[in-house]
């Protein structure tokens, strides 16, 4: 079955400090993969996404993801946190072992200190 | 272009009822899939449909069920229900229901139970 793991369900760091989420997946055929952010009351906003093709990805406000196959990992990193950034992030899984179905992590939530 | 849309955004309920959903996918959006959200997790799928036919279904109860309409449109019904069936129902839409394509988020509507 697949599964996702999120390290840490909170993660704080200091405005303008870097920002490191984890996430890692479980399949033996790779799935595709993506980032969602979740702010208060509101659905979830696609971060980023990787499906086929370079392995760093970019996505919107400054986040960037790197999809390592041997460490089954997909860690989204920012370089410079803002304020802004304070929210749930949740990884995600979907392909041919999950029947093209999106399963979750349990989410970080990212506190930023001023 | 409007997004997903959802509606009621919040809504109260006792035990033993019954609740319908409603979200209108994205404007040539032809797959909708329904998550629940409880506090603290990540959102779990419920359901996907393509094409008015059901193309998924999490672990779930019988008690959930959910329809698609001819304008993609889609519907998702409780019977009776439990307090710990209070939780954030997210719906997503995609063009089609391939693993590769992103879902697109409504906001939710928010179900508590008394």
């Amino acid at each position: 079955a697949q599964s996702v793991t999120q390290l840490g369900s909170h993660v704080s760091v200091s405005e303008g400090a870097l920002v490191l989420l984890r996430c890692n997946y479980s399949s033996s055929v790779p799935p595709y993969l993506f980032w969602y952010v979740q702010y208060p009351n509101q659905g979830l906003q696609l971060l980023l996404k990787y499906t086929t093709g370079a392995t760093l990805v970019k996505g919107i406000n400054g986040f960037e993801a790197e999809f390592k196959k041997s460490e089954t990992s997909f860690h989204l990193t920012k370089p410079s946190a803002h304020m802004s950034d304070a929210a749930e992030y949740f990884c995600a899984v979907s392909g041919v072992n999950t029947g093209n179905q999106f399963y979750f992590g349990t989410g970080t939530s990212l506190t930023v200190i001023p | 272009d409007a997004g997903v849309t959802q509606s009621p955004t919040h809504l109260i309920k006792t035990r033993g009822q019954h609740v319908t959903l409603r979200c209108s996918p994205i404007s040539g959006h032809k797959s909708v899939s329904w998550y629940q959200q409880v506090l603290g997790q990540g959102p779990q799928f419920i359901f996907q449909y393509y094409e008015k036919e059901e193309r998924g279904r999490g672990n779930f109860p019988d008690r959930f069920s959910a329809r698609q309409f001819p304008n993609y449109s889609s519907e998702l019904n409780v019977n009776a229900l439990l307090l710990g069936d209070s939780a954030l129902y997210l719906c997503a839409s995609s063009e089609m229901p391939t693993g590769y394509q992103p879902q697109h988020f409504g906001d939710g509507t928010r179900l508590s139970i008394l």
